[in-house]
């Protein structure tokens, strides 16, 4: 079966710091992979999503950035952290299926809180 | 773009009945989900709807209907780990969310 792991759980990062947060997934092959952050109370908002090694869509302008080094890989970064930048960061993957669609499955996110 | 409103919260007594429902516009369609989401929680696929009609799933039950850009979630035979927020979300090339409906259920 699949499996989606992301890492870490939870860091409190000072603003101006640089984020890594990873995502691996196990039991499945040329997944789409996404990133994804819910700010307190708000919707789920798509950050990245990807198709493949290497191709990258950004979907909203912001001091993020993504990449994906292996096909079960996918990295959120960020350079120099904002406050704005708070929030609960969810990776997930997807792999089209025709009784299931596009279904995305979630990691378990990550708590990031900029002070 | 999408659209997509679901009321914001609900509450329901333990062992009642509770339908969440979700209009949507969009450009594109290849399907509508719905997902549940505990506090504090990643949220877990529980629905997939891309034909009219309803889907049913245990407790849970999912209605489409297309034409007219409307699901709902229904939910039966209430259970206090049913509090949760629920999350109607819609693909055309990305899948899109709207903001969740929280239902608390109360005993």
């Amino acid at each position: 079966s699949q499996t989606i792991h992301q890492w870490p759980a939870t860091l409190v990062q000072p603003v101006g710091s640089p984020l890594s947060l990873e995502c691996t997934v196990e039991g499945t092959s040329n997944p789409n992979l996404y990133w994804y952050r819910q700010a307190a109370g708000r919707g789920l908002q798509l950050l990245f999503y990807s198709v493949g090694i290497g191709q990258i869509s950004s979907e909203v302008p912001q001091n993020l950035s993504a990449s994906r080094p292996q096909d079960r890989q996918f990295i959120l970064s960020s350079k120099k952290l904002l406050l704005s930048d708070s929030g609960f960061y969810l990776c997930a993957w997807s792999v089209l299926g025709e009784a299931s669609g596009n279904t995305i499955y979630f990691g378990e996110g990550s708590w990031l809180t900029v002070v | 773009g999408q659209n997509i409103d679901q009321p914001t919260e609900m509450t329901a007594t333990e062992g009642a009945i509770v339908q969440i429902n979700c209009t949507y516009q969009t450009s594109g369609f290849n399907g509508l989900f719905w997902y549940q989401q505990h506090a504090g929680e990643a949220p877990t696929f529980l629905s997939y709807n891309v034909l009219d009609g309803l889907e049913e799933k245990g407790r849970f039950s999912s209605f489409l209907s297309r034409s007219k850009g409307y699901s709902y979630l229904l939910l039966k035979e209430l259970q206090m780990k049913d509090s949760a927020s629920y999350l109607c979300a819609v693909a055309d090339y990305k899948l899109s969310f709207g903001a969740g409906t929280t239902v608390t259920v109360r005993a």
